[in-house]
């Protein structure tokens, strides 16, 4: 089965400080991984998918195979990146998306 | 408008009482999914709708919990019995086409408080 876990529910950083939001996932074949976002007020949207090996508003995630992992990273946290973050995981050919619990993020000014 | 519509935006019932919650998804989108987000939860599965094939209900919690897409388009949840656990966020999302791509295009969603 497909499971997606994000071991932090609350998270809190200092403006500049480097953030990391933490993503683990369990599945056995090959997967396709992916950050959405939701800003206060506003809809869920996609942020960036891990095979367009984008960085997007300064954010950026590698998947790790060996460690089942895609954490989501950023050197300087800046205070608009306040916002709830899913990472998700699918499979090639799969029909839908299995997210996680999500983390809300926090920069402090 | 040109993105994922749902209504009503908020909604508040009485536990026992039938809810219907809406969503027009974005035009020309084939795939329609819905999901529940729930403070702890995360946001679950529910159902998904491709074009005219069978959709995949093996998200729904319970048997009080249906979901139609009528024409291929605006798609309707439907709560029998509301419980007070049925309490969350139901998030309705639409995609280009078969396949996943990731991209899903998520509306503001329907509220639902049952007291």
């Amino acid at each position: 089965a497909q499971r997606v876990t994000q071991p932090e529910k609350l998270l809190s950083v200092f403006k500049g400080a480097p953030v990391e939001l933490k993503c683990n996932y369990s599945y056995s074949g090959s997967p396709e991984l992916f950050w959405y976002v939701q800003y206060s007020r506003q809809r869920l949207q996609l942020l960036l998918r891990h095979i367009s090996r984008e960085s997007i508003k300064g954010f950026t995630a590698d998947l790790n195979k060996g460690e089942t992992s895609f954490h989501l990273k950023k050197p300087f946290a800046q205070e608009e990146d306040s916002a709830m973050y899913y990472c998700a995981l699918t499979s090639q050919g799969a029909q839908k998306l299995v997210f996680g619990q999500g983390t809300r993020l926090t920069i402090n000014p | 408008g040109a993105g994922v519509s749902q209504s009503p935006s908020n909604k508040v019932t009485e536990k026992g009482k039938d809810v219907e919650l809406r969503c027009d998804p974005i035009s020309g989108h084939t795939a329609l999914y819905w999901y529940r987000q729930s403070l702890g939860q995360g946001l679950e599965f529910l159902i998904y709708f491709q074009g005219n094939s069978a959709p995949d209900k093996s998200g729904l919690p319970s048997d009080r919990f249906s979901a139609e897409r009528t024409g291929g388009s605006v798609s309707t949840l439907t709560i029998q019995r509301t419980q007070q656990e049925d309490s969350a966020v139901y998030l309705c999302a639409s995609s280009l086409g078969a396949g996943l791509s990731g991209e899903l295009f998520f509306g503001e969603g329907s509220r639902l408080t049952v007291l």
